[in-house]
Formats: structure tokens, sequence, C-alpha cells
């Protein structure tokens, strides 16, 4: 099957300052990535769609400016969490899908941010 | 809309029984859909799908239905085991740009 690895794992970062996560796809070139967030006991909400070489589309309510999005390969998304804040501590989790786009999408482990 | 801001139903089910759970999906026009495990601190992990075309679809020891009536589907689990513990999601494709939204998410518990 197809792999999709995030890193860090883990990260714990001051207030104010700024994380970025990478989310590669190992075997396989992925034109579209998607990073979700989840809270502890909620859903994965997605927050945006990042298309290779071209702007990421945001859903209502992310702010863009926040969550800086970059898809500069085939293999590889980064998302920045930029002035991070407390209540930016989430678990944050990138897909990928291959050429179809009705296929299964595979995550990553995920990326566990805490801000203090 | 996104499903979120609920906390997780949870289904307790004695090992070996059948697990059933359940997901309500919003988007009549949504025409695939997939079931997720997610254990804790781990991505969500593939278990089935299924096509809007189909109303039923059997893997290895799970099943999924599909209600677009009603637009519901639901995952079966046979002979549930304590390795079955883990949060469950449906997911369905919403064809604008491929995404995926998730459901609310049950916590299925396996008593030994």
């Amino acid at each position: 099957g197809a792999v999709v690895s995030q890193h860090p794992s883990r990260v714990i970062c001051k207030s104010g300052t700024s994380v970025k996560i990478e989310c590669r796809s190992l075997d396989f070139q992925a034109t579209t990535m998607f990073w979700y967030r989840q809270f502890p006991k909620q859903s994965l909400m997605l927050m945006a769609t990042s298309n290779e070489g071209s702007k990421a589309t945001y859903e209502q309510g992310v702010e863009k400016d926040k969550f800086l999005i970059n898809h500069a390969s085939l293999t590889l998304s980064t998302l920045t969490v930029t002035s991070a804040h407390p209540e930016d501590s989430s678990f944050y989790i990138c897909s990928a899908r291959k050429d179809s786009l009705d296929t299964e999408a595979f995550f990553g482990q995920g990326t566990r941010l805490t801000v203090v | 809309g996104e499903s979120v801001g609920l906390h997780l139903p949870t289904l307790s089910v004695q090992e070996g029984d059948n697990s059933i759970i359940n997901c309500a999906y919003s988007n009549s026009a949504s025409d695939y859909f997939i079931w997720y495990k997610q254990e804790s601190g781990k991505g969500p992990q593939f278990i089935i799908d299924i096509r809007s075309n189909m109303d039923k679809r059997q893997g290895q020891r799970v099943t999924v239905l599909l209600n677009k009536t009603v637009k519901h589907l639901s995952l079966q689990i046979a002979a549930t085991q304590p390795g079955d513990s883990a949060v469950y999601f449906c997911a369905e494709n919403v064809n604008q740009g491929g995404k995926l939204i998730f459901g609310q998410g049950t916590e299925l518990s396996v008593k030994p």
C-alpha cells in the first residue's frame, strides 16, 4: 500500500513561534494533499486542500495567514502554524490521494502539536 | 459542512460478538465512502470503501452497507476482537476536488 509520512510526530513550541509540519508521500506522487486538524475525542476537520504548484484551498473559517501551506513538489506538502498560541495545540494529520480522485486517501501518522 | 464539535459516541461489545457502527452522511451528491479505523495517537487506517452505485460490500470480517435514500452508512464487524477497539469514522467523498469529509466517529470498546 501507499505510505504517507509526517514529520515530526510530536512537537512542543513556545507561544508566538512558528512550527512547520511536513507531509511526504513516500512511494507515489500526490498532486493533491489534504490537511486535517483533530481535537481530543472529536472528528477530523478538514483545514485545506494542498495542490502541487498552486495555492492551497482553505475551508471556511480556517485562516490562511495562520496556517501556511506549501506544496512545492509531488511528494511534499508542508503546513506552517505561524505565531502559535495554546489554542492551536491539536493533532494535525495530512492525507494524500493518488491520481484518481475517487480512491482511498492515505493518511500520515499525525503530528501532536503542543503550544506552551 | 464538517461534522465536528461533538464528543464521540461509544459502543461497547463483548469479544466474539458482532458490532454495528452507524454513520449519517450529509451530502446527497457524495459518490464514494470510506470507513477508517483510528487508534489513539495515530492517523486513520483504511478499512473498507464503497461506491454510491453499490449498497453492500464485504471484506474480511467487515461489511459496509449504504442506504442512499436516508444517507446512511453502517459498518459491521464480525466476531469482534480486542484489537478492534478504536475509533471508527466514515468519510464521504465530496465531489469538489476530491476532499474527504469525516463523520462524527464512534469509539468501539471490546471487552475480553
